[in-house]
């Protein structure tokens, strides 16, 4: 695996179940981020991760929860969504001390919530 | 508030060139970065501007002023390939990417 990956590349879910995200980056970056992608709308940020400590929440509901074990790995814990959440949802990573420390993103999770 | 602008969609024939504005507000600069992404696909970086000026890559260029809060993204020689979103994207003072919307550009043969 090269670059960044993200599971499930599609997500349909009920607004009562629980399911997650998950996303790995092979760059050996020491930042990853979540990001919501919805038609024609910037790309929101949801959750920043530097060397493993979170380090930013941008007003994201409750109902979204990050987790990230290691530099490596990152999570999107899901539960009790609602329709207005079905978007693209993005994970990206960077080395946060280099010059333009652009992030590289993954491919993307597909969330349609019924 | 912090604002990107850019056009929602262009459109453009193959071989020729377009250029693409993006205008920006926001609270402190530290860099302005352009990405591609296909439909379906993620986004892909392509420049980064921090100085004054034109970088060139290829037949791709982007263009800063900081004075404006203006740059754009020229793309010449254009393939149907290049058919895809541009987003611009601005770094601000707290290091926090701020994005545009996005410019969709249809190339046409």
């Amino acid at each position: 695996e090269t670059g960044v990956t993200q599971t499930p590349r599609h997500l349909v879910m009920g607004m009562t179940n629980k399911k997650s995200l998950k996303c790995e980056q092979h760059l050996g970056h020491n930042a990853m981020y979540w990001y919501k992608q919805s038609a024609k709308k910037p790309l929101e940020l949801m959750f920043v991760y530097n060397f493993k400590e979170q380090t930013e929440n941008n007003s994201v509901p409750s109902r979204f929860s990050p987790e990230c074990p290691n530099s490596s790995h990152l999570f999107l814990h899901l539960h009790t969504l609602q329709p207005e959440d079905s978007a693209l949802y993005l994970c990206a990573s960077s080395q946060r001390d280099a010059e333009a420390n652009e992030q590289f993103f993954g491919p993307g999770t597909r969330l349609t919530v019924l | 508030g912090q604002n990107i602008d850019q056009p929602t969609e262009m459109t453009a024939t193959e071989g020729a060139i377009v250029q693409i504005n993006c205008t920006y507000q926001t609270s402190g600069f530290n860099g302005l970065f352009w990405y591609q992404q296909h439909a379906g696909e993620a986004p892909t970086f392509l420049s980064y501007n921090v100085l004054d000026g034109l970088e060139e890559k290829g037949r791709f260029s982007s263009f800063l002023s900081r004075s404006k809060g203006y740059s754009y993204l020229l793309l010449k020689e254009l393939q149907m390939k290049d058919s895809a979103s541009y987003l611009c994207a601005v770094r601000d003072s707290n290091y926090q990417l701020i994005w545009g919307a996005g410019t969709k550009l249809i190339i046409k043969p």
